[in-house]
């Protein structure tokens, strides 16, 4: 098994774009969650999703959006960038009924 | 809100001594707390969770309520364990809280 795999690896976006990243959990897990990692910082909580169903939400803007497709991955989408945005984005899944997370190697998000 | 606290950013000891790695966290039910710990180039682990009470490469932590405290503990800290270690605690829902992160290097 890969694991939990993201994609792309690296991204570049300029202020005011949008930007889509892709995640796919380990085979058998149907909850997907995402965590915005700042430098210096640790994963802070953006989404959780469970069986397609927005599960839990973190402290962040609108623009801030998710969604689960029935094969149990995962988009993060985030619209118009700020500078802040750059960061790691890191996206974990767990099996239900179980509380330990499993991660990704993550997405580097860097916006100019 | 939920709030995990590491307050060393930075840890540095010799081969073969004592590790302890702080946790505090403050929340007001039944929290389930983890450690978490990312080598130079790896992506974010599991190392131990306070359910299972179980030691990990050496590694144990004990949840203490009324410090609210779960610390990380080796006795012998060899090379290999230099990594960033994050504590982090669940309040439901798989929803990870995560301290900082206290970077852990140990010196031959």
């Amino acid at each position: 098994d890969a694991g939990v795999t993201q994609s792309p690896t690296h991204l570049i976006k300029t202020r005011g774009q949008q930007v889509t990243l892709r995640c796919s959990p380990i085979s058998g897990h149907k909850s997907v969650s995402w965590y915005q990692q700042v430098l210096g910082q640790g994963p802070q909580f953006i989404f959780q999703y469970y069986e397609k169903e927005e599960r839990g939400r973190g402290n962040f803007p609108d623009r801030f959006s998710a969604r689960q497709f029935p094969n149990y991955s995962s988009e993060l989408n985030v619209n118009a960038l700020l500078l802040g945005d750059s960061a790691l984005y890191l996206c974990a899944s767990s099996f239900d009924g179980q509380n330990i997370q499993y991660f990704g190697a993550g997405t580097r998000l860097s916006v100019l | 809100a939920q709030r995990v606290t590491q307050p060393e950013k930075l840890l540095s000891v010799f081969k073969g001594a004592p590790v302890e790695l702080k946790c505090n966290y403050s929340y007001s039910g039944s929290p389930e707390l983890f450690w978490y710990v990312q080598y130079s180039r790896q992506r974010l682990q599991l190392l131990l969770r306070h359910i299972s009470r179980e030691s990990i490469k050496g590694f144990t932590a004990d949840l203490n309520k009324g410090e609210t405290s779960f610390h990380l503990k080796k006795p012998f800290a060899q090379e290999e364990d230099s990594a960033m270690y994050y504590c982090a605690l669940d309040s439901g829902y798989s929803t990870l809280t995560f301290g900082k992160g206290t970077m852990l290097l140990v010196s031959p």
